[in-house]
């Protein structure tokens, strides 16, 4: 069974602190992506990754990093949070190639103080 | 404007009701499409590709159209089961192949 999973489902942070996202699939996919989901905004993608220790910039990549030094793990950081930065954090992967379906974490709700 | 617009509902329907979505995108060059069910408090899932043709899966129907740039989603006899956000995906080659979601479409199916 497919199976992706993210390191918390809440998160309270307080500004300026360093936030780690963790995000590991077990599916050997190449392809790993994370999302943010606002109300009205949809998802939109903040980096992605075709492959180990590769990375590329998604439509918000803004505020953000990522790490990807193993194929299973994707990690999203938030080097000093800040209050726009509240919302849900969505992780998928898919398989290489053309790809096809990506498969979801459960999210994690991270609010800034 | 966005890429992927979608009216954002609620849709209130009855049980057994048959309900259309529409979605509109503005990237002539996007080249597949989907549409994802996103059940409330929990992760998008594929619920179906879009195929040029037109395709069904069961209750369920999917159309596009390349020259309007729309693609739309049926469901007949609605269940309350079907209660969800659903939501329009484009994926454009030429951008890496990546997925550009629309906003959802809340769908509420009431006794």
């Amino acid at each position: 069974d497919v199976k992706v999973t993210q390191s918390s489902r809440y998160l309270v942070k307080r500004t300026g602190e360093k936030v780690f996202l963790e995000c590991v699939q077990d599916m050997d996919h190449e392809n790993m992506f994370w999302y943010r989901q606002d109300p009205g905004l949809g998802l939109r993608l903040i980096y992605f990754s075709y492959d180990v220790k590769m990375k590329e910039k998604g439509d918000i990549p803004e505020g953000y990093s990522v790490s990807r030094e193993k194929k299973e793990r994707f990690s999203l950081i938030l080097e000093s949070a800040s209050t726009n930065q509240t919302s849900m954090y969505l992780c998928a992967s898919s398989l290489g190639g053309g790809g096809s379906e990506q498969f979801f974490g459960p999210g994690t709700r991270l609010t800034v103080l | 404007r966005k890429e992927v617009e979608q009216d954002p509902g609620p849709f209130n329907v009855p049980e057994g009701a048959t309900v259309a979505f529409n979605c509109t995108y503005s990237n002539s060059a996007s080249q597949s499409f989907f549409w994802y069910r996103q059940d409330c408090r929990k992760e998008p899932k594929l619920l179906m590709s879009v195929y040029s043709s037109g395709n069904e899966d069961g209750r369920f129907t999917a159309q596009l159209n390349r020259a309007s740039q729309y693609i739309s989603l049926l469901i007949r006899d609605s269940k309350l089961s079907d209660s969800a956000t659903y939501l329009c995906v484009v994926k454009d080659y030429n951008q890496g192949g990546k997925l550009i979601f629309g906003q959802g479409t809340e769908l509420s199916v009431k006794p």
